[in-house]
């Protein structure tokens, strides 16, 4: 089993709608939480942090679900400049660093 | 402006060829990474560094090496070892290694063999 998943779709949506992905972890010592955002081609950009009691940024929404070992992120009315890869990362400290990226959910919003 | 600048935005390489990838960062950030991107795969790591003159491997570090002999740069060499090169190569910094720490990227560079 993969240390995180994601569904890497596309999810086709129209512009306004609602759409929620979420991120499967396997590793319980897990302790940190991000989403990232990623345009083609591009570098990927820290979207949000995901913390335990939940945070709201704007149209977007992150909860972490710890008993059950995932991670949501929400957009709401959703732009068409909303459009890109949303990555999922998942940290845990001790020893050393250990950063685990998703492979990403594609989101495309339509007219 | 504060950041994370990586070159060259494009990079070939010859059979049997080294090839050096620069990362620069003003953001006085004391950890710096070294991840490669392929297609359907997240990003992985290859070397990270937590402080000036140490480093440590990553997940896929053979066929590389890299060097920090001041805060503000980690270039990373890409040997002709590494038998398959061809990917998307991002460097990130942090404050340091702990977990909540946030990572920002540099715009990246590809590198593609000839």
């Amino acid at each position: 089993r993969k240390e995180v998943e994601q569904d890497p779709g596309p999810f086709n949506v129209p512009e306004g709608a609602t759409v929620a992905f979420n991120c499967t972890y396997s590793n319980s010592a897990s302790q940190s939480f991000f989403w990232y955002r990623q345009d083609c081609r591009k570098e990927p950009k820290l979207l949000m942090s995901v913390y335990s009691s939940g945070n709201e940024d704007g149209r977007f929404t992150a909860q972490l679900n710890r008993a059950s070992q995932y991670i949501s992120l929400l957009i709401r009315d959703s732009k068409l400049s909303d459009s890109a890869t949303y990555l999922c990362v998942v940290k845990r400290s001790g020893g050393y660093q250990k950063v685990t990226f998703g492979t990403g959910t594609k989101l495309q919003v339509i007219p | 402006d504060g950041g994370i600048t990586q070159s060259p935005k494009y990079l070939f390489r010859k059979e049997g060829q080294n090839v050096t990838l620069s990362c620069e960062q003003n953001l006085n950030h004391d950890a710096m990474y070294w991840y490669r991107q392929d297609p359907g795969q997240g990003l992985r790591l290859i070397y990270y560094s937590q402080i000036v003159n140490d480093f440590q491997k990553g997940d896929i570090a053979e066929g590389y090496s890299v060097s920090r002999e001041k805060k503000e740069s980690f270039p990373l060499t890409v040997t002709s070892a590494q038998k398959n090169p061809t990917a998307f190569y991002l460097c990130a910094s942090s404050r340091g290694l702990a977990a909540q720490e946030t990572q920002y990227f540099g715009p990246g560079t590809r590198l593609l063999v000839l």
